[in-house]
């Protein structure tokens, strides 16, 4: 199955900066997914990532808040945008494949 | 649109105890059903998936069977030990190419000595 590679794994960023999460996958894939998952809860997906066009974003998450850029197609970037405590939860990214759905090691975002 | 709902946690049981965790789901079609573990400061991991109806998934003494009549996925375990101590996600994609994955809620799972 695709390995993927997160980075930064974590990270302390202050109020009001923003943040880029990249995952590099080891193989071509058509789809990745950017999923986000507050303490102590289940993960919500923010966005659909297609290489060469918009990402596809749920209820509640706009492209503003949290752009996407999908160059290629092993490589995607999530930035978490003008950012608040709120914002603070782990942020992975997911690709589908023939084998299953692979996730990222996460990046786990604390905002202070 | 399509849901799981799993049981709440956190469930402690004690070592070589029988594990069931349950989950029933709701979607359109013939979804794919999985369970994924998260250890504690690790990222997600596939457990085991069922593709089909009456489909037996099974992974590191894990099991989980697809019931269509009763749309469930019930993950069990004969014997528990320590190192699985995690949350487990139950989750599904829909029918049809590349899905988003829909995930319940998690139940953590912790196995004392």
């Amino acid at each position: 199955s695709a390995v993927i590679s997160q980075k930064p794994s974590r990270d302390i960023c202050q109020r009001g900066t923003s943040l880029t999460i990249q995952c590099q996958v080891d193989s071509q894939v058509t789809m990745m997914f950017w999923y986000r998952q507050q303490p102590g809860q289940s993960l919500t997906l923010i966005a659909t990532a297609n290489q060469g066009s918009e990402a596809t974003y749920e209820s509640g998450f706009v492209i503003d808040k949290f752009p996407i850029s999908r160059p290629n197609l092993t490589f995607s970037t999530l930035t978490v945008s003008n950012m608040s405590p709120e914002d603070s939860s782990i942020y992975l990214c997911s690709v589908g494949t023939e084998y299953g759905y692979t996730f990222g090691s996460g990046t786990r975002l604390t905002v202070v | 649109g399509d849901s799981v709902t799993q049981m709440e946690g956190p469930v402690t049981l004690s070592e070589e105890a029988f594990l069931t965790i349950n989950c029933t789901y709701t979607a359109t079609g013939y979804p794919s059903l999985f369970w994924y573990v998260q250890y504690p400061g690790e990222g997600l991991q596939l457990l085991l998936k069922a593709t089909k109806a009456d489909d037996k998934g099974s992974n590191k003494g894990f099991e989980a069977t697809y019931r269509k009549e009763t749309t469930s996925f019930h993950l069990e375990k004969g014997s528990v030990q320590v190192s699985d101590s995690a949350v487990y996600f139950c989750a599904l994609t829909s029918s049809g190419g590349y899905q988003k994955v829909t995930f319940g809620t998690g139940t953590k799972l912790q196995v004392i000595p």
